[in-house]
C-alpha cells in the first residue's frame, strides 16, 4: 500500500534555527513529490516541486530533497522566522503523469519570536 | 483568472440535503482535481478530470457523490443525501498537463468548508 509518513507531527523551534522536516513514502516508483504549506484555516500553498528524476529544488530559504531509494524527502528551512509558522505537508504522487497525490498528515511548525 | 477559485467559502447544510461546491481552474489548465481534507489530516484524494472527463474517480467514498466538468473548465462537486460525516474541507486544484520537461505543478484554491448539522 502507498503511504506518506511525516515525522514530527509538531515542531516548536525559536526564531533564526535551521531546521529540517521529515517525509517519508512507501514504493520508490514515485513521479513526483510536492511540499506545501498550510496556514490555519486555509488553502495549500506550494512551495517546491520535485520530479522523479530530480535530486532536490530550492526556492529562496527552502531546500527540499528527494532521493527515491530509500524513500525519503527533506524539506530544509534556513533561519526560519516567525511568519514560517504553518503545518508542511508532503504530497506524493505515483499516477502516470498525474497530481493524484497522497498526502502526509504534514508537520505543524511554530516558530518563536 | 489568477488562481483556483473556489465558491462557497463556506456552507452548512442540514443532514439529508443536497450541495453543491464550485470550482473554477486557473484558465487554461487541463487537470482538475478534488480534495477532502478532515480535522488533523491531509487531503484526500477524491476524482480526477482531464479535460471534460473524469480520468480517476476512485476516490469517491460512495455514490452520493458525483462531480461534472462539462465544458473542461468549471468543475462541480454534488452530495446528495448529505451526512454529519461529509463534514470537512473540500479542495480544488488544477494544473496544466504534466510535462517532465518543465517543472509543472498543481495549485490548490482556499477550499469550501462544507458542515453538515
Amino acid at each position: 500500500k502507498q503511504e506518506v509518513t511525516q515525522i514530527p507531527a509538531a515542531l516548536s523551534v525559536p526564531e533564526g534555527e535551521n531546521l529540517v522536516l521529515n517525509c517519508s513514502f512507501t514504493d520508490s516508483a514515485i513521479y513526483n513529490l510536492q511540499w506545501f504549506r498550510q496556514d490555519p484555516g486555509k488553502g495549500l500553498t506550494s512551495l517546491l516541486l520535485i520530479q522523479s528524476s530530480q535530486r532536490e529544488q530550492t526556492s529562496g530559504r527552502l531546500n527540499a530533497s528527494l532521493d527515491k531509494s530509500s524513500g525519503r524527502s527533506t524539506l530544509y528551512i534556513a533561519a526560519s522566522q516567525p511568519g514560517d509558522s504553518a503545518t508542511y505537508l508532503c504530497a506524493v504522487s505515483w499516477g502516470s503523469g498525474t497530481y493524484k497525490y497522497i498526502f502526509g498528515t504534514g508537520t505543524r511548525l511554530k516558530v518563536l519570536a | 483568472g489568477a488562481g483556483v477559485s473556489q465558491t462557497p467559502s463556506n456552507k452548512v447544510t442540514e443532514k439529508g440535503k443536497y450541495v453543491e461546491l464550485r470550482c473554477d481552474p486557473i484558465s487554461g489548465h487541463t487537470a482538475l482535481y478534488w480534495y477532502r481534507q478532515s480535522l488533523g489530516q491531509g487531503p484526500e484524494f477524491l476524482i480526477y478530470f482531464q479535460g471534460t472527463g473524469a480520468a480517476d474517480d476512485s476516490g469517491l467514498p460512495n455514490d452520493r457523490f458525483f462531480a461534472v466538468r462539462p465544458e473542461g473548465s468549471v468543475s462541480t462537486l454534488k452530495i446528495q443525501r448529505t451526512e454529519r460525516g461529509d463534514s470537512a474541507v473540500y479542495l480544488c486544484a488544477s494544473s496544466s498537463l504534466f510535462d517532465r520537461a518543465v517543472n509543472t505543478e498543481a495549485f490548490f484554491g482556499q477550499g469550501t468548508r462544507l458542515t453538515v448539522v
